[in-house]
């Protein structure tokens, strides 16, 4: 089976911008979760998604807001870029909410 | 509030050496408990998992992990290290079938 895509690998922005990063979870997974990864706060969870719907939520701002789809692909969306988000976003998909996750490669985006 | 622990950030062994790293959450209920290994330039991957029976657990390249309940741990063995082995080491805790909680990660850097 093919592991958790992520789409794009890279990613560089100004403040102000916003910026949508893709995750495609191995086939016949139907959760998806998010992560942030810095060098200062370690991994730290965005958000997870199940069957369409946000089970589970972060301690992050309202900028960060994510989806899934019906075949259940998600994006995660950052608003107006801080220099802080400068991150590497990691995308990890599980068999149902209860089950081991299996991280993609991750996007890593640079604000300037 | 419900974290977990890591405290030897940064450990530095040579090859054939055994290593022990520890692994500490609060208490918070039903625990499912993770060691992932991220090497570098790799994404993150799971190394073992324990969620109920035995206490020690077995996992990929020979490493090793025992729940003691009434510790609170969960540290992660291996009885010779390679220089292979060198990575990032994430312990992480899901609590009563919520999100996942990691530590702050471990880097080992083992010389041959």
């Amino acid at each position: 089976k093919a592991g958790v895509t992520q789409t794009p690998r890279y990613l560089i922005k100004t403040r102000g911008q916003q910026v949508t990063l893709s995750c495609s979870p191995i086939s016949g997974h139907r959760s998806v979760s998010w992560y942030q990864q810095t060098p200062g706060q370690g991994l730290q969870f965005l958000f997870e998604y199940f069957s369409e719907t946000q089970r589970n939520k972060g301690n992050f701002p309202g900028r960060f807001s994510g989806r899934q789809f019906s075949n259940s692909r998600s994006e995660m969306n950052v608003s107006t870029l801080e220099l802080g988000d400068s991150a590497l976003y990691l995308c990890a998909s599980s068999p149902g909410v209860t089950d081991t996750q299996y991280f993609g490669p991750g996007t890593r985006l640079t604000v300037l | 509030a419900q974290s977990v622990s890591q405290h030897n950030h940064h450990v530095i062994l040579s090859e054939a050496a055994s290593l022990e790293l520890g692994c500490n959450y609060s208490y918070g209920g039903t625990v499912n408990l993770f060691w992932y290994v991220q090497y570098p330039g790799q994404h993150l991957q799971l190394l073992l998992k324990y969620f109920s029976g035995d206490p020690l657990v077995k996992g990929i390249k020979g490493f090793e992990a025992e729940f003691i309940k009434s510790k609170f741990s969960f540290n992660l063995r291996k009885p010779s290290v390679q220089w292979s082995d060198t990575a990032e080491y994430f312990c992480a805790v899901s609590y009563n079938t919520d999100k996942l909680i990691f530590g702050t990660g471990t880097r080992l850097q083992v010389f041959p």
